[in-house]
């Protein structure tokens, strides 16, 4: 079945610097969504990406799908205390349209 | 629009005992999912539906049974608890998938369940 892995699983991460999480599945996907989750809450929709090679911007955040349409970045720059929180990618399945989440890339900021 | 609710937001319950998890949108969508999610982990898909009278299982449905008799209301029954049925449990809906653009999840807050 369709697989969706997300790397890294945790991201320490110093105020003010920039970092990149990566989402890759085993297989093509239509579209693909980022979720966030602060620490006790839901996941809250981000974005969602379809065509190949897509590329949005929402303020700090740089969301791609790449060209394949097999994997996705989200890059964040200058992080914040408010960034912090788990990261979710969704991945919906090109053939069979089955929505996979990835474990999610957990973001500590430190001060 | 009140979104996505659920109830109870924490629940105890004893091996063996029985509830119904209750989730309700009122945003007159007709795609709507329950999802599992253990500490430090993704989100499992339990069950989901397309439409009021229509269910199908998902990655993760043993133990579990839904019905969808309205739009608004999807609630998840636990047949007979168990310790590893402890997890959070989030219900989400969407418009239905007509095409991805209208693909976003809106998720509910969750029901925080232990199973002792």
């Amino acid at each position: 079945g369709q697989q969706v892995m997300q790397i890294p699983q945790y991201q320490h991460v110093q105020e003010g610097e920039d970092f990149t999480t990566y989402c890759n599945s085993s297989t093509t996907l239509s579209n693909i969504q980022w979720y966030k989750q602060r620490p006790g809450g839901h996941p809250v929709f981000l974005i969602q990406l379809v065509k190949s090679g897509e590329v949005k911007k929402q303020k700090r955040l740089t969301f791609q799908f790449g060209e394949a349409k097999k994997n996705s970045s989200l890059h964040i720059t200058a992080t914040q205390t408010t960034d912090v929180g788990t990261y979710f990618c969704a991945g919906r399945e090109a053939a069979g349209n089955k929505l996979t989440f990835g474990g999610g890339t957990r973001v500590l900021v430190k001060p | 629009n009140a979104g996505v609710t659920q109830t109870p937001k924490f629940q105890v319950l004893k091996t063996g005992q029985s509830m119904t998890l209750q989730c309700a949108q009122d945003m007159n969508h007709e795609y709507m999912s329950w999802y599992r999610q253990d500490p430090g982990m993704g989100l499992r898909l339990i069950h989901y539906s397309v439409g009021a009278g229509i269910t199908d299982q998902g990655e993760v449905p043993n133990g579990y049974n839904v019905s969808r008799s309205t739009t608004e209301d999807f609630p998840l029954r636990l047949l007979s608890a168990a310790p590893s049925q402890t997890s959070v449990y989030f219900c989400a809906s969407t418009v239905a998938r007509r095409g991805p653009s209208t693909d976003t999840q809106y998720f509910g807050p969750g029901t925080r369940l232990t199973v002792l």
